[in-house]
């Protein structure tokens, strides 16, 4: 059974860090391309950032871009988003998702993040 | 990028009507990159709906999807009382990035 497990969420300040994690199990890891995807309270979903799997490169959104570094440790099947100078505008759910053939088939339940002083 | 809007914003209806949501593109979209989302409250997204017309695993199939070019459409033909939710449709026109629409909400009348 695939699950993926966020975690690593919470309060930070302006200008301000914070790292999540995403621990996925029940698939090959290192053969899919994760992605995070956000949803601001009461908002829609808006994609992040991307990291390819077997491989592949790392993409972002312009909104993060120069901000926001994702990264995987496919030995431990968990991806990361390291959060640097964080904004009021960066608060939401943040979701891991598995990207396949154009659609997220799976999704984990999401940690929040807030920004605020 | 290719935006995505979705219409109505909000559609009312009863348990056992029929209900028809709207995903316009900016421009055109290859079919296999659209998908449809639905999400409950406090809940993750969940895939219904992938290649225009494919359902995922374990979607009951009063759920449909169609359409092609810049015009898709979700179909849920007899609502069940577990159907209200939002629903969201995706594209990925340079994947792996993609978009998402800003979603329709479909409650009880």
């Amino acid at each position: 059974e695939v699950q993926l497990l966020e975690s690593g969420g919470g309060l930070v300040q302006p200008g301000g860090s914070l790292r999540l994690s995403c621990a996925a199990s029940g698939f090959t890891f290192s053969s899919h391309t994760m992605t995070w995807v956000r949803q601001a309270p009461g908002k829609g979903l808006e994609w992040v950032s991307s990291f390819g799997g077997s491989g592949g490169g790392t993409y972002y959104a312009d909104s993060v871009k120069g901000r926001f570094t994702i990264s995987r440790d496919n030995s431990k099947n968990t991806l990361y988003l390291q959060m640097n100078s964080l904004r009021a505008e960066d608060t939401a759910m943040y979701y891991c998702a598995r990207d396949y053939d154009w659609n997220y088939g799976y999704w984990g339940q999401g940690t929040l993040v807030t920004v605020s002083s | 990028e290719i935006v995505l809007t979705q219409s109505p914003g909000t559609l009312s209806l009863s348990p056992g009507e029929r209900a028809t949501l709207s995903c316009r593109a900016s421009q055109s979209v290859s079919s296999t990159s659209l998908a449809w989302y639905q999400q409950k409250p406090g809940q993750a997204p969940r895939l219904l709906i992938y290649g225009t017309s494919n359902r995922a695993t374990g979607i009951p199939d009063r759920f449909s999807g169609s359409g092609s070019g810049t015009d898709f459409t979700l179909t849920i033909s007899r609502l069940e009382p577990e159907d209200f939710a939002v629903y969201y449709c995706q594209q990925f026109d340079s994947s792996p990035r993609c978009t998402f629409g800003q979603g329709t909400k479909l409650e009880l009348k």
